[in-house]
């Protein structure tokens, strides 16, 4: 199965700051998603990112707040921008393997604290 | 809009003894199951999932669940429990080829020795 990675793994950020996670994934990927997990919390989907078009953004979130890049098949990044305590997070990336309804599979997440 | 709930938040049960993790779903259109285990600070481990067929689903690590479709449920269950089990555990659901999943809140399963 393909093998997905998250930098950083976790970082303490301060407020104000954006910070970028990268995702990378050794093999070519359709679908991509981001998920954040608050602390205790369920994990919360924030956007699909799609290869060469903009991310399609679910309820409560917003471009502006979290930009995404998918410049291929096998790489993105969330920044989270503007960051305040209540970004304080596990943000997560995802795959779909094999084409729908293929299997999900997460990276380890980066677990972020902003103080 | 498809939802998923996880009627217990918590679970705590004896090594050795049986569990049961509740889950129920709703959504209009077919579905596709799945539960997923996170051991703390690590990232989501697929146990099991239900695509289509028989309803009864094994997984990893002796797990199994069974899909209700008119109870909309999708219960997680193992005869015997071990330390090792003490994880989160989240169902969640996608339906058609929108690729995404929608989660449940969780439980949190504690085995006491």
């Amino acid at each position: 199965s393909a093998v997905i990675s998250q930098k950083p793994s976790r970082d303490i950020c301060q407020r104000g700051t954006s910070l970028t996670i990268q995702c990378q994934v050794d093999s070519q990927v359709t679908m991509m998603f981001w998920y954040r997990q608050q602390p205790g919390q369920s994990l919360t989907l924030i956007a699909t990112a799609n290869q060469g078009s903009e991310a399609t953004y679910e309820s409560g979130f917003v471009i502006d707040k979290f930009p995404i890049s998918r410049p291929n098949l096998t790489f993105s990044t969330l920044t989270v921008s503007n960051m305040s305590p209540e970004d304080s997070s596990i943000y997560l990336c995802s795959f779909v393997a094999g084409g729908p309804p293929g299997e999900l599979f997460f990276g380890e997440g980066s677990r972020l604290t902003v103080l | 809009a498809q939802s998923v709930t996880q009627l217990d938040s918590q679970v705590p049960v004896f090594e050795e003894a049986p569990v049961e993790l509740r889950c129920n779903y709703s959504s209009s259109v077919s579905v596709y199951l799945f539960w997923y285990v996170q051991y703390p600070n690590q990232g989501l481990q697929l146990l099991l999932k239900y695509l289509s067929g028989s309803t009864l689903v094994k997984g990893i690590n002796g797990f199994e669940a069974e899909f209700n479709k008119s109870q909309t449920s999708f219960h997680l269950r193992k005869p015997s429990v071990h330390i090792s089990d003490t994880a989160e555990y989240f169902c969640a659901v996608r339906s058609g080829n929108t690729g995404k999943l929608i989660f449940g809140q969780g439980t949190t399963l504690q085995v006491k020795p």
